[in-house]
């Protein structure tokens, strides 16, 4: 079992839709961020938090500690919102190392 | 700033040759990281350095890969003999690690435009 797992694999929308992508983390972390890569390939960090919750105009991303679980949410979502959402943690002990869901595949048709 | 640089952009070698990628951080970060991106294995850390000095190499596949930081603003990966199996993309990253005694900062990590390698 990965320790980072990620829901769904795949995700398709029509613009305009409320998205929600899961993550579920099996080891301790000191902080979980959420990653976008775009077609071309660059990755970008959209979030990296530790607790409670993060907003950055669309996009809104919360973590709940205790059950180890994290959700990414895109609303009035776009056709520039496709791209592969990825979910990564940090481990504790002041490790910089993350570890890495497999990604959810976005696309969002207008 | 330019952001992190990584050079070459693309690479097609054949197997058994000597492979170097390059990487330049973003000026002030003090932690480097190489990572590489396959379709079956996802996103894996290889090794990152803290201080131009590596903390983790456990992620390196073995000892065909070295790595190394001779000082903080330039990073090398170097895969020698290169193998078919060797070929995915390789990004580099930086941030700003917490400094002893220091503030904590956000710790995010800024990517590179990655090297897509082929091996043939």
């Amino acid at each position: 079992k990965n320790e980072v797992e990620q829901s769904p694999q795949n995700l398709t929308a029509q613009e305009g839709e409320f998205i929600t992508i899961n993550c579920s983390y099996s080891v301790g972390i000191s902080a979980l961020h959420w990653l976008q890569q775009h077609p071309g390939g660059g990755i970008v960090s959209l979030f990296m938090l530790s607790s409670g919750k993060k907003k950055h105009g669309r996009l809104i991303a919360t973590i709940n500690i205790q059950e180890k679980h994290s959700s990414l949410h895109i609303t009035a979502s776009h056709p520039r919102d496709s791209a592969v959402y990825i979910c990564a943690v940090r481990g504790g002990g002041g490790t910089d190392k993350l570890i890495f869901g497999t990604g959810t595949r976005l696309q969002v048709f207008p | 700033d330019a952001g992190v640089i990584q050079s070459p952009r693309h690479e097609v070698t054949e197997m058994g040759q000597e492979v170097t990628l390059r990487c330049k951080p973003i000026s002030g970060h003090n932690s480097l990281f190489w990572y590489r991106q396959t379709m079956m294995r996802g996103l894996e850390l290889l090794i990152y350095f803290n201080n131009n000095v590596p903390i983790d190499d456990s992620g390196m596949p073995e000892d065909r890969f070295s790595a190394k930081m001779p000082n903080a603003s330039f990073s090398t990966l170097k895969i020698q003999p290169s193998e078919p199996r060797d070929s995915a993309v390789y990004f580099c990253a930086s941030s700003l690690a917490r400094l002893a005694g220091g503030p904590l900062p956000d710790n995010e990590q800024f990517f590179g435009p990655g090297t897509r390698l082929t091996v043939l």
